[in-house]
């Protein structure tokens, strides 16, 4: 069974420029939710998405967006990139939404971003 | 602004001994909570959940959770040198608004 899959792997972009991540879940899975990995703030929940909607977000500004398709791959985008942009952005799969209890995610390889 | 509390770290412990891995949470109203090992320039990877008080065991891997005390802790018997690697607590409440992780605590087993 395939894992959860992101792409690119690797990726420098340049401030005021956006980018746009792409994250294929583990097959059958509904849930697709988004994180934002730094030295310094650590991993920080970004948004979540259910079948094709956005079900919980964390605290970001609204230059971070997403969106799910009907086959549950789902992509976010950065606008306006800034230097602080520069992380490790990685997804997770999970069977069920997360405001279920006993429900776990899986993370993909991650994609890390580099912003000049 | 709610947390999840680890100690940094780094934890050694020879090989063959017990790693005790420590976390409390602020949020009385988290209700599920993880366990992720994350090796270097890796993903985190699931080890192990837990949502009712008291222990459960997976292997080599035992989480005990303590609601009232918000405490969760991780035990890794028999430690292996290939555990090293860098050990996030994370605490969820049923909305899923809150899915906050610790700062991680960063293990090295000694062989």
């Amino acid at each position: 069974k395939a894992g959860v899959t992101q792409t690119p792997r690797y990726l420098i972009k340049t401030r005021g420029q956006q980018v746009t991540l792409s994250c294929s879940p583990i097959s059958g899975h509904r849930s697709v939710s988004w994180y934002q990995q730094t030295p310094g703030q650590g991993l920080q929940f970004l948004f979540e998405y259910f079948s094709e909607t956005q079900r919980n977000k964390g605290n970001f500004p609204g230059r971070f967006s997403g969106r799910q398709f009907s086959n549950s791959r789902s992509e976010m985008n950065v606008s306006t990139l800034e230097l602080g942009d520069s992380a490790l952005y990685l997804c997770a799969s999970s069977s069920r939404d997360l405001t279920t209890l006993n429900t776990e995610a899986f993370f993909g390889q991650g994609t890390r971003l580099t912003v000049v | 602004q709610k947390e999840v509390e680890q100690n940094s770290g780094p934890l050694s412990v020879p090989e063959g001994a017990i790693a005790s891995l420590n976390c409390t949470y602020s949020d009385r109203g988290s209700q599920s909570f993880f366990w992720y090992r994350q090796y270097s320039g890796k993903s985190p990877e699931l080890i192990m959940s837990i949502y009712s008080n008291g222990d459960k065991e997976d292997g080599r891997f035992t989480a005990q959770l303590n609601k009232a005390s918000q405490y969760v802790s991780l035990l890794i018997r028999d430690s292996q040198p290939s555990d090293s690697a860098t050990y996030l607590c994370a605490a969820r409440d049923n909305y899923g608004q809150n899915f906050v992780f610790g700062p991680g605590t960063r293990l090295s087993v000694l062989p």
